[in-house]
Formats: structure tokens, C-alpha cells, sequence
């Protein structure tokens, strides 16, 4: 248990939709980051956040957002959902100070399954 | 920003031989490099990294050599086991606080 808790494991949803996807961090960890990854494929940065604040975005799409709250956890909106959005979105938090050269521990991830 | 490549995307290898996993990066800024290791249907590992100021670095059966000229960088498994079957992925940190992930490879350790 890497100590980064994901919230649903499994979220099957219509096209259109909006989805709410939620990660508590490690304890005292003040970094978290998502990372969306499709089947067969790698690991796809979308966005960090530390302290609050965000950090460093990748190729987050419009429909997209996050924000990560007071009490460090952090929540992934995805909204106008479509088929192509079906993947694991993964959830990661690290010490230290948010620079990205920290040792990331991985959430089980969200199955997001848009039909 | 930066780019990294990753090859193979397959690899089997018998068990007790080595496995050899590539990876390129683009942006000459990049100081830091970590492997993850991805067990099927569980979450990525690290496994080992390296930052920019060191050659080589070793943990049991794992090492990683990094070669900043050329912007590649390796990770090398001896005596495969069949627990090392996995996804493997290289990472890689430039500017922007963006830690970029290769492909991934999978490796398949043959009994």
C-alpha cells in the first residue's frame, strides 16, 4: 500500500457526461499529480499540484480540470465525456518540494470506462 | 518540452539472462531519471533513478547508466527472474517541474 488513496476504483459512465475523480495524498506529502493511461499505452502527465497551488500542466484537455484543496486532497473533473477518455487515471503524490525530481508514490488508480 | 523515447516496447528474455531497456530524452536540461516498474494490474513502482550528476548507480540486479552526451540512458537487469515480468517505464525531468514518462516496455522473463 503505497499510502495515496484513489476514490472510485471503477466509474463506468455515458458520453456526455461528468465525472468527479478523487485522490487523498500520502501523509505529509504536499505534492500530487494525474497521469492518465490508456490501454497499452504509457503513462500520459496532465497536471500537479503543490501546496494548493498548481504546479506544472501537460497535455490536459479543455474539458478537463483539477484543483487540489486546503486539506491536500485533490480532485479530477472530467467533463463533455467522451469514448476516448476510457483509461486509468492514476493519482501520485511526493515530498519535498513539488520540483518533480521526488520519488512518486502511485494511487491504484481510477478505472474511468465511458460507453 | 521534453521528450522521451523508449525502446523496446517488447522484450523476452530467459530466465537468469539479462534485459536491456533504452531510453532517449530531448531536452539537454533534463537532471533527473527514474525507472518505474508496473506489475500487471497494479500501480507503478520505482525501482531506481539517477540524477545528472552521476554516472552509474546500482541496487542488487538493477543498475542504470546514464549518458548525457548523447541524452540516453539505460536500465540493465542481470539474472532475470520470473517476478521481473513487467511494464518498465523511464522517465525523465527538465524544466517545468514535468516528469515526462517513456512508452513503456514489457518484459516477459521465459522460465
Amino acid at each position: 500500500d503505497s499510502g495515496v488513496t484513489q476514490t472510485p476504483k471503477h466509474l463506468i459512465t455515458a458520453t456526455g457526461q461528468r465525472v468527479t475523480l478523487r485522490c487523498s495524498p500520502r501523509s505529509g506529502d504536499l505534492s500530487v499529480y494525474w497521469y492518465q493511461q490508456s490501454l497499452d499505452q504509457g503513462l500520459q502527465f496532465l497536471i500537479q499540484y503543490y501546496n494548493g497551488e498548481e504546479r506544472a500542466k501537460g497535455n490536459i484537455l479543455e474539458r478537463f480540470s483539477a484543483q487540489q484543496f486546503p486539506d491536500l486532497h485533490s480532485e479530477l473533473n472530467l467533463s463533455s465525456l467522451e469514448l476516448g477518455d476510457s483509461a486509468l487515471y492514476f493519482c501520485a503524490s511526493s515530498a519535498g518540494t513539488g520540483l518533480g525530481d521526488e520519488k512518486l508514490f502511485f494511487g491504484s488508480g481510477t478505472q474511468l470506462s465511458v460507453l | 518540452g521534453e521528450n522521451v523515447e523508449q525502446h523496446p516496447s517488447t522484450l523476452s528474455v530467459q530466465e537468469g539472462d539479462s534485459a536491456v531497456i533504452k531510453c532517449t530524452y530531448s531536452d539537454s536540461a533534463s537532471n533527473y531519471f527514474p525507472w518505474y516498474k508496473q506489475e500487471l494490474g497494479k500501480r507503478p513502482q520505482l525501482i531506481i533513478d539517477i540524477r545528472s550528476n552521476v554516472g552509474e548507480k546500482k541496487d542488487q540486479r538493477i543498475a542504470v547508466t546514464l549518458n548525457k552526451t548523447a541524452k540516453h540512458f539505460s536500465l540493465h537487469i542481470t539474472e532475470t527472474q520470473p517476478e521481473d515480468s513487467a511494464v518498465y517505464f523511464c522517465a525523465g525531468k527538465a524544466a517545468g517541474n514535468k516528469l515526462t514518462f517513456g512508452g513503456g516496455t514489457r518484459v516477459l522473463v521465459k522460465p
